[in-house]
C-alpha cells in the first residue's frame, strides 16, 4: 500500500465549478499534514497546512479525519488559475520526513 | 523569487561525469531538504539536514553525496551517475526539522543522464 494515495484525476471542472479532491495516508502516527500545488514544470508551492479542526484560507477548505486517515481539499468558484496538480502531503516516521502524494491535475475550463 | 535558488536549472551529463548540485536558501531557516521527481512519480524524499548535520539519509545510492557546509547552502555532489538517475532535483528548506514544519521549494535542477 503506498504512504498517501490519491486519485490523479484529471479533474476538468467548468470556472465557476465546487471541486473536491480526497487523500488518504497508510501511517496513523502522522502528524503533519499539507496541500501544495505544482504548476507544470514548476516547484511545489505550499497551498495549505490542514489541521484537525478543519481549516479555510478564503476558496479553499481542508478537512483532517484522523479516524479514517483521510484529508480533503475543497475548492470553491474555480478559477483558471486553479489549474494546477494539487499535491496531498503527510509526514511519515520522524516529523518532517514529509511523503507526498503522485497528485491530482486539475483544469478549468473556461 | 521563491527564497530558495537551485544551481544550475539544467543538467546533461554522461554517465562517467562529476557535477555538483547547489542549493542557497534567503529564508534563515535551518533545515534544508533534497528531493528527487521522476516524470509520473511522486517526490522521493533523498536527504535531511538540519542544523548542517544529516538526519536522514533515505536509502539513496552512494553516488550521490550530500554536502552542508552551513545552514544556508546545500550541494548535491553526483558521480558514475545511471540514465535511471534522470530527473528534477528539488531542494527545500523548512524553519526548522520538526512536526508541521512546510517546507518551501527551489524551481529545481532537471538532470539528463547521456
Amino acid at each position: 500500500r503506498k504512504e498517501v494515495e490519491q486519485d490523479p484525476g484529471p479533474f476538468n471542472v467548468p470556472e465557476g465549478a465546487t471541486v473536491a479532491f480526497n487523500c488518504t495516508y497508510s501511517n496513523s502516527a502522522s502528524q503533519s499534514f499539507f496541500w501544495y500545488r505544482q504548476d507544470c514544470r514548476k516547484e511545489p508551492k505550499l497551498l495549505m497546512s490542514v489541521y484537525s479542526s478543519g481549516n479555510e484560507d478564503g476558496r479553499f477548505t481542508a478537512q483532517l479525519n484522523r479516524a479514517s486517515q483521510y484529508i480533503s481539499l475543497l475548492i470553491r468558484d474555480s478559477k483558471l488559475s486553479d489549474s494546477a496538480t494539487y499535491l496531498c502531503v503527510v509526514n511519515i516516521g520522524k516529523a518532517n520526513n514529509l511523503f507526498f502524494g503522485t497528485g491530482t491535475r486539475l483544469t478549468v475550463i473556461p | 523569487e521563491t527564497g530558495v535558488t537551485q544551481t544550475p536549472r539544467h543538467l546533461v551529463m554522461g554517465m562517467t561525469n562529476k557535477k555538483s548540485l547547489k542549493c542557497e536558501q534567503h529564508l534563515g531557516h535551518n533545515a534544508m531538504y533534497w528531493y528527487k521527481q521522476s516524470a509520473k512519480k511522486p517526490l522521493e524524499l533523498m536527504f535531511v539536514y538540519s542544523l548542517e548535520e544529516r538526519v536522514e539519509n533515505n536509502s539513496v545510492p552512494s553516488r550521490f553525496s550530500p554536502e552542508c557546509p552551513n545552514s544556508s547552502h546545500l550541494f548535491l555532489h553526483l558521480h558514475t551517475l545511471q540514465p535511471e538517475d534522470s530527473a528534477l532535483y528539488l531542494c527545500a528548506s523548512s524553519p526548522q526539522d520538526g512536526p508541521n514544519q512546510p517546507q518551501h521549494f527551489g524551481d529545481g535542477t532537471r538532470l539528463s543522464i547521456l
